[in-house]
């Protein structure tokens, strides 16, 4: 156990649907971080937030959204949903500010199929 | 922006050794990592590289040269348990976040 969590671990939809993913980071992290990982493609950075704040932005998609909450739990709200959307969703946490590795640690990942 | 690159895939022998190479082009770094995963599981932290230099753990063992742009991630010993992808990240300075290569997905033969 990592000590983030995600939750769904699986979830089946149909297009145009839409769904959340919810991730809780390791005690003490304040730095919450969303990927996906389509099959057999690399891990694709879709946003970051500190502390509440959203802090960095990747290829995120305009239908796509998420949000850190007072008590550091994220959401990734994922709408009009497509086929191309199915993937692995992985939310990773870090410490702050901390020097050296600063290492990301990642959650079990919500597998999303739409159908 | 980034750019990363490392090998699709290699193959290698129970008890051997194998380098996986990254070569990476970033405008800001800050830190390469290596990363393990296997299939449908979640990535797990193996090394960290800031400076110049051989970083050995293990088995494992991880080289960087920033003004090339290069590491290699070193696996001696191999055993099967080690057939995974192995994922290349460079760290933005700015933000924390990681930007990953396509990763390696290495399969270890008895």
């Amino acid at each position: 156990d990592s000590g983030v969590t995600q939750t769904p671990k699986h979830l089946i939809t149909a297009t145009g649907q839409r769904v959340t993913l919810r991730c809780s980071p390791r005690s003490g992290d304040l730095s919450v971080y969303w990927y996906q990982q389509s099959l057999d493609q690399g891990l694709q950075f879709l946003i970051q937030y500190y502390n509440g704040e959203e802090r960095a932005k990747g290829n995120i998609l305009e239908r796509f959204s998420a949000q850190q909450f007072p008590d550091l739990h994220s959401e990734l709200n994922l709408s009009s949903l497509e086929l191309g959307d199915s993937a692995l969703y992985f939310c990773a946490s870090s410490a702050p500010g901390v020097a050296g590795a600063n290492v990301l640690t990642f959650g079990a990942g919500s597998r999303l199929t739409v159908l | 922006g980034q750019n990363i690159d490392q090998p699709t895939e290699m193959t290698a022998t129970e008890g051997a050794i194998v380098q996986i190479n990254c070569t990476y082009q970033t405008s800001g770094f800050n830190g390469l990592f290596w990363y393990q995963q296997h299939a449908g599981e979640a990535p797990t932290f193996l090394s960290y590289n800031v400076l110049d230099g051989l970083e050995e753990k293990g088995r494992f063992s991880s080289f960087l040269s920033r003004s090339k742009g290069y590491s290699y991630l070193l696996l001696k010993e191999l055993q099967m348990k080690d057939s995974a992808s192995y994922l290349c990240a460079v760290r933005d300075r700015d933000t924390d976040k990681l930007i990953f290569g396509t990763g390696t997905r290495l399969q270890v033969f008895p």
